[in-house]
């Protein structure tokens, strides 16, 4: 079974530029998650979408930060303009169902997108 | 929002040596999940906890869910320099619908 992918694997740009990242689920993965992981801290969810659908954006930076799920299947995580913060990993994830209490919702990760702003 | 703290943030073991970390919630969960991510790596699932009061093993691996579901713990007993590593818990809280919520992680070191 192939995994999550994701591109680029690397990506350095100047503050004020925009970038756009890709997210390739699990075959039949109906929740994706794009996540924000800054050096030495936890993965902090971005948004999550079931299906085509957005479940919970509560913690994108909407006026500089958009995605979203075509068909139900890939992912595409944009910034623009991005700022110096904004460097860290971006990883997407995907799982089979989208519920709690053990309803297939075990996170498979992608390797991630590591992003250097200058 | 939902808050969940993860200690240690770091622990240095001598192989052999036992290990464990603990999360807790400032809100009931519905469930927990456990992941480690190596070095350069991304995060891989190990277990997820459902059940109040819940225990799982997994070879070494000992995971705790609280009475309350509002902690967890992972236990690994007599270390090995392949568990090094970063271990980070997932909590999900149902609002509208199920959103996880990660903890800062506890960085494992093994001295061989």
């Amino acid at each position: 079974e192939a995994g999550v992918a994701q591109s680029p694997r690397y990506k350095i740009i100047e503050k004020r530029q925009s970038v756009a990242f890709w997210c390739n689920p699990i075959s039949g993965h109906a929740t994706l998650y794009w996540y924000q992981q800054i050096l030495g801290q936890g993965p902090k969810l971005l948004i999550q979408f079931q299906n085509n659908g957005v479940v919970d954006d509560s913690q994108l930076p909407k006026d500089r930060f958009s995605a979203e799920r075509l068909k139900g299947v890939d992912s595409t995580l944009k910034i623009q303009p991005a700022k110096l913060e904004d460097s860290a990993v971006y990883l997407c994830a995907s799982s089979l169902g989208g519920g709690g209490g053990g309803t297939y919702n075990e996170q498979f990760f992608g390797p991630g997108t590591r992003l250097t702003v200058l | 929002g939902q808050q969940v703290m993860q200690i240690p943030q770091y622990q240095h073991v001598q192989e052999g040596e036992d290990f464990t970390t603990y999360c807790n919630s400032s809100t009931t969960l519905s469930n927990i999940q456990w992941y480690k991510q190596r070095p350069g790596g991304h995060p891989v699932f190990l277990i997820q906890l459902v059940k109040s009061g819940e225990v799982k093993k997994q070879k070494r691996l000992t995971f705790q869910f609280g009475e309350a579901k509002k902690n967890s713990s992972l236990h690994i007993t007599a270390t090995q320099t392949t568990d090094v590593g970063t271990y980070f818990c997932a909590g999900w809280v149902k609002g509208g619908s199920y959103i996880p919520t990660f903890g800062r992680g506890t960085s494992l070191i093994v001295h061989p």
